[in-house]
């Protein structure tokens, strides 16, 4: 039930792009995305719902396939900033609240 | 505004003892989670409060875990007779709705000797 991410961890240099996957094996209504900074709460990133919505408030971006059940999030021009553990988080039916956090992804960007 | 606060931040207990975990979220937010984040994982859904609907506790371990909701809006978890791997960090975030996003506390670290 928990969905899956790839890769488990990624090293960039600044300026590189990368992309996060999140694979679930049931249907979503929504995919959420944060980022959690060591020994910090995570922060939120994006929500993608049903139907193409998309709600963020960061430049990164992101898809959702609701047929394959898997959502990717790019991250273009990585900044330093971008270091940190990258978590989606599935929603399977609408209204439920509750979501299912995949292992995180590990992104380390480097000078 | 005030962010969400919880407390205390650090715990260290006694394998057996009862500890309470406290979650003060955003004024406001009608939904409210908790989470269990263990040393390099991921984050395990625990328990979810939306407003006057029973909370959805699908996500507690065992029957040790328990979690009440005051007033619609700060919540405690409690765990009786800790085990050691309870040991984690406890996570509470609220959000204005469900499906929209949550914001985290700093956690409350819980060491269970």
């Amino acid at each position: 039930q928990q969905p899956v991410q790839s890769p488990q961890a990624v090293i960039l240099r600044e300026g590189e792009d990368a992309v996060i996957n999140c694979s679930s094996s049931k249907a979503l209504y929504s995919v959420h995305w944060y980022r959690q900074k060591h020994g910090e709460a995570p922060v939120f990133l994006m929500i993608l719902l049903k139907g193409g919505e998309q709600k963020g408030h960061e430049k990164i971006s992101a898809s959702f396939n609701e047929k394959k059940q898997q959502s990717s999030l790019y991250l273009t021009a990585s900044q330093l900033s971008y270091s940190g553990t990258y978590f989606c988080g599935t929603e399977i039916s609408s209204n439920t609240g509750k979501l299912i956090f995949g292992q995180g992804t590990t992104l380390q960007v480097k000078p | 505004g005030a962010g969400v606060s919880q407390s205390p931040s650090n715990k260290v207990t006694e394998k057996g003892k009862d500890v309470e975990l406290r979650c003060d979220p955003i004024s406001g937010h009608t939904a409210l989670y908790w989470y269990r984040q263990s040393l390099g994982q991921g984050l395990e859904f625990l328990i979810y409060f939306q407003g006057n609907s029973a909370p959805d506790k699908s996500g507690l371990p065992s029957d040790r875990f328990s979690a009440e909701r005051t007033g619609g809006s700060v919540s405690t978890l409690t765990i009786q007779r800790t085990q050691q791997e309870d040991s984690a960090v406890y996570l509470c975030a609220s959000s204005l709705d469900n499906s929209y996003e949550q914001y985290f506390g700093p956690g409350t670290r819980l060491t269970v000797t």
